[in-house]
C-alpha cells in the first residue's frame, strides 16, 4: 500500500506570495492532519480534517487554512508568507474507526523556504 | 505542552539495544502511550502503541509500567540506521488526532 505523499516535497517563495501544499493520504484513510516543523518551535499541530470538515484547529494565525476534499486529499494554504513560515510542513492521514484507535503516518514533508 | 518527558540525547553502541524512558506521570486512563522516531529531514515515522500491557511489533518493544507513569522503548539490536529524535506521546487516541510532540530524545548509534 503506498504511504502519504505530499507534493511539491521543496518549494522557494517569496515574502508576500501565497502557497497551497497538497497531501494525499493513505488509499482508505478518512482523516489528514497538518504539522509545521521548526528549529526553534519543533513539531506543531496545524489542523485536522475530517470528511471534509475541519475538525481540529492548533493556535496559528488564519493565513494558514487549509480544506479536504471528497476524496480525502487535503490541501493547505498559506497566504501573506513570512519568513517565519520557512519550515517542513508535513501531512499524516489516519483510518480514523469509529472508536478504534487512530494511528497517524506521516508523509515526507514539503520544505519550504521564504525569501 | 507535551505531557511527556524524556532525555535530550542517547548513544548507544550498533548491535546493542537501545533502552529510551519516557516519563508521564500525568498519563490519564484512557491515554495510549505512542512512540515516533524521526531520521533527519524526514517524516515522523509511526513505531509502536500501548495503552497498558507491554508490546512488540518487528521495529521495537514498548514497555509500560504497572502505574503507567513511565515507559521505555527497546530497540533490540540497534543499527546506524536507527540513528534518529525518538518522540515519546500520550494522546487519547481513539478521539481525535491531534499530536502533541515533544522534544524527543536524539538516539546516535555509534559504530
Amino acid at each position: 500500500k503506498a504511504g502519504v505523499t505530499q507534493t511539491p516535497r521543496y518549494l522557494i517563495k517569496t515574502r508576500g506570495q501565497q502557497v497551497t501544499l497538497s497531501c494525499s493520504p493513505i488509499s482508505g484513510h478518512r482523516s489528514v492532519s497538518w504539522y509545521q516543523q521548526t528549529p526553534g518551535q519543533g513539531l506543531q499541530f496545524l489542523f485536522e480534517y475530517f470528511s471534509e470538515t475541519q475538525r481540529n484547529k492548533g493556535n496559528f494565525p488564519g493565513r494558514f487554512s487549509g480544506r479536504q476534499f471528497s476524496n480525502s486529499r487535503s490541501e493547505m494554504n498559506v497566504s501573506t508568507l513570512e519568513l517565519g513560515d520557512s519550515a517542513l510542513y508535513l501531512c499524516a492521514s489516519s483510518l480514523a474507526p469509529s472508536g478504534g484507535v487512530k494511528t497517524q503516518y506521516f508523509g515526507p514533508g514539503t520544505r519550504l523556504l521564504v525569501l | 505542552d507535551a505531557k511527556t518527558t524524556q532525555p535530550t540525547s542517547m548513544d548507544c553502541a550498533e548491535g546493542r539495544a537501545a533502552n529510551l524512558p519516557c516519563n508521564h506521570s500525568t498519563i490519564s486512563g484512557n491515554e495510549y502511550v505512542y512512540w515516533y522516531r524521526q531520521i533527519h529531514s524526514q517524516g515522523p515515522q509511526y513505531i509502536i502503541h500501548g495503552l497498558k500491557n507491554n508490546e512488540t511489533n518487528e521495529m521495537a518493544s514498548l514497555i509500560i509500567t504497572e502505574d503507567r507513569k513511565s515507559s521505555t522503548l527497546i530497540l533490540p539490536h540497534a543499527t546506524l540506521r536507527d540513528t534518529a529524535v525518538y518522540y515519546c506521546i500520550v494522546r487519547v487516541a481513539d478521539r481525535d488526532d491531534k499530536i502533541i510532540f515533544g522534544k524527543g530524545t536524539r538516539l546516535h548509534i555509534l559504530p
